[in-house]
């Protein structure tokens, strides 16, 4: 079945560092890629999306390109800010976001200033 | 325009005890979700509703769990009796074509 693999954190970094975390994902045809954010006390937020290969995704500094050849989603930020502090999500739909997402287990990222 | 909404925030039970979970999704979505987050796992897709109807109810786990969606509006997740495993963070969304959906903040289920 369709799958998505995550690096688990925590993640700790310093304020301006630079952020990449790692999704890689299995699943059967072309499916639309997803990150999603949860805020401490909120419900997950969409982050960006990419729906085909080489389409890269981008929201708040944050980017992600949909690599077929690897099956990949990375997201990537340059410098982090102490409120980007959050659990972040890695999803795929094989049903272009229509039909229920599968998740990775989520990274919780921490930035200390 | 107000999110999705669920409630309660956290619910605590025993086992072998009933308890009804809320979803409101935001008004004029027909599409709503309910996956499911076991501590340490991922976050697993239990069912899909397209206004009344169920779409796709694969992620159900077992005859325990029932969800009704009246009138196609607000929903209700009911697990009955409920066991240890289930305990979790049960989350709604919502969609209005299918394409970004959006989240409630999950309700935190733990069965004693």
């Amino acid at each position: 079945g369709d799958s998505v693999t995550q690096m688990e954190g925590p993640v700790t970094l310093s304020e301006e560092a630079f952020l990449t975390i790692n999704c890689t994902y299995t699943a059967t045809g072309y499916p639309s890629l997803f990150w999603y954010v949860q805020y401490p006390g909120e419900g997950l937020q969409l982050l960006l999306k990419a729906t085909k290969a080489d389409d890269k995704g981008s929201n708040k500094g944050f980017e992600a390109t949909y690599r077929k050849e690897t099956t990949s989603f990375h997201l990537e930020k340059g410098s982090v800010q102490v409120s980007d502090s959050a659990v972040y999500f890695c999803a795929l739909s094989t049903g272009g976001g229509a039909d229920g997402l599968t998740f990775g287990k989520g990274t919780h990222l921490i930035i200390q200033p | 325009e107000a999110g999705v909404t669920q409630f309660p925030s956290h619910s605590v039970i025993e086992k072998g005890q009933t308890v009804t979970l809320r979803c409101d999704p935001i008004s004029g979505h027909d599409n709503l979700y309910w996956y499911r987050r076991v501590m340490g796992k991922e976050i697993k897709f239990l069912l899909h509703f397209v206004k009344e109807s169920k779409q796709d109810e694969s992620g159900m786990p077992n005859n325990r769990f029932l969800a009704e969606r009246t009138g196609g509006t607000y929903s209700t997740l009911k697990v009955q009796p409920a066991e240890l495993e289930d305990s979790g963070v049960y989350f709604c969304a919502s969609s209005l074509y299918g394409n970004e959906q959006f989240f409630g903040p999950g309700t935190r289920l733990t069965v004693l």
